[in-house]
Formats: C-alpha cells, structure tokens, sequence
C-alpha cells in the first residue's frame, strides 16, 4: 500500500523565521511529487517534483526531491502570517492509474506575528 | 467556468438518508477527480474520470458509494445509506488531462457532509 508520512504535523513560528516541512514516502510506480498548501477549504498547487536534487522555487518557497532517500523538503524562508496554513505532500503513483494521488497527513503550520 | 465549483458547500442528514453532492469543473478539463478529507487528514482518493467513464474507481470504499459524469462535464458523487462515519468535507479537483501536465490539481472549495 502507497504511504506518505509528514512531518512534523504541526509547527509554530514567529514572522520571519525559516521552517522546513518533510515527506516521506514508500510507493510502488513513482511518477511525481507534489506540495498543496490548505488554508481553508480547497488546497492549491505550490509544487510538482519529478527529479532529485533540481531545486523547484517560488519566491520564498522552495522544494527538493530525493528519490533515494525516498523525501521531500519544503522550506519557507522570512516567514508571514499569510503563511499559516495546512502543507499537504502527495505523491503520484502513476502505473495506469494517471490522476490518483496519496497524500500524507499534512504539516499545519501557524506563523504568530 | 473560473473555478471548480461544488454544492452544496454544507450538508447535514440523518443517518440511513440518502445524499448527491454535485461538481462542477473547470470548463475543457476532461479529467475530474473526488477526494474525501476528515478532520486532521490529508484528502484520500474516492475517484477519478477520465471524459465519461471512471478511469479509477479504487478508493471508493463500499457499494454504498457511487459517482456519474454522464456528459464529461458535471460529475454528481452520491452516498446511500449513509452512515456518521461518512461526515467529512468531501473535495472535487479537476485538471486538463489525468495527471495534469504540471501535475497540478485544481480543487473546488469542498462539501462539508455531516451525518448525525
């Protein structure tokens, strides 16, 4: 069974500090990886990993793969409180099955002012 | 339309009633996909469309579960029976070919179902 593990599975910081959230997963057939952020209802897409070590970066995010060590990193630099939110990682186990993702429990990240 | 819409955003039902819950994707998105997120969860996989037919219907976890998208465009999940184990906010995402190009699912803002 395909598995994702996050953590830590919550983090609280202080406006501008960095964190780094990670995932862990054991899957068979991997395709890609992929970072949701979850403020409220419906997550959006910050991310999609298919290589490891070619660093992806979003002003100040940024996410690496490892595909041997089977991880991923997501760090967030000068955090904000518009940072707050849940982190979900999740994994696209492709075989013939293109459009199911497994996701880990997710990172709830709280930045106070 | 602009985004991926879902109704009802709330529902509350008694247990053993039957529930649809309808989504709407992004216009020309041909895949479309149902996931379910309980309380401190990640989402987890129910079912995903490719046109009109269910490409992967793995996750659904019983009979009591099924899932239409007769025209490639709406999809209408719907529970029978439900039970309270079923209350959980049930998420639809959509995206311009299974997978997506950049892997990016588009989700709607979710159905809050809540069997007492």
């Amino acid at each position: 069974e395909d598995k994702v593990v996050q953590s830590p599975l919550s983090l609280v910081v202080h406006e501008g500090d960095t964190v780094t959230l990670n995932c862990s997963y054991e899957v068979t057939n991997f395709r890609s990886l992929l970072w949701y952020k979850q403020e409220k209802k419906a997550p959006t897409f910050l991310f999609m990993l298919t290589s490891s070590g070619i660093e992806k970066k979003s002003g100040r995010l940024s996410s690496i793969l490892d595909k041997k060590e089977l991880f991923s990193i997501l760090n967030i630099t000068a955090t904000q409180t518009g940072d707050s939110a849940i982190y979900l990682c999740a994994v696209n186990a492709g075989g013939t099955s293109y459009g199911k993702l497994t996701f880990g429990q997710g990172t709830i990240l709280t930045v106070h002012p | 339309g602009a985004g991926v819409s879902q109704t009802p955003s709330n529902k509350v039902t008694e247990k053993g009633k039957y529930v649809e819950l309808r989504c709407d994707p992004i216009s020309g998105h041909t895949a479309l996909y149902w996931y379910r997120q309980s309380l401190g969860q990640g989402p987890e996989f129910l079912i995903y469309f490719q046109g009109t037919g269910a490409a992967d219907d793995s996750g659904l976890p019983n009979d009591r579960f099924f899932a239409v998208r007769p025209e490639g465009s709406v999809s209408t999940l719907k529970i029978q029976r439900t039970e309270r184990g079923d209350s959980a906010v049930y998420l639809c995402a959509s995206s311009l070919t299974a997978g997506g190009a950049s892997g990016e699912l588009f989700f709607g803002e979710g159905s809050r179902l809540t069997v007492l």
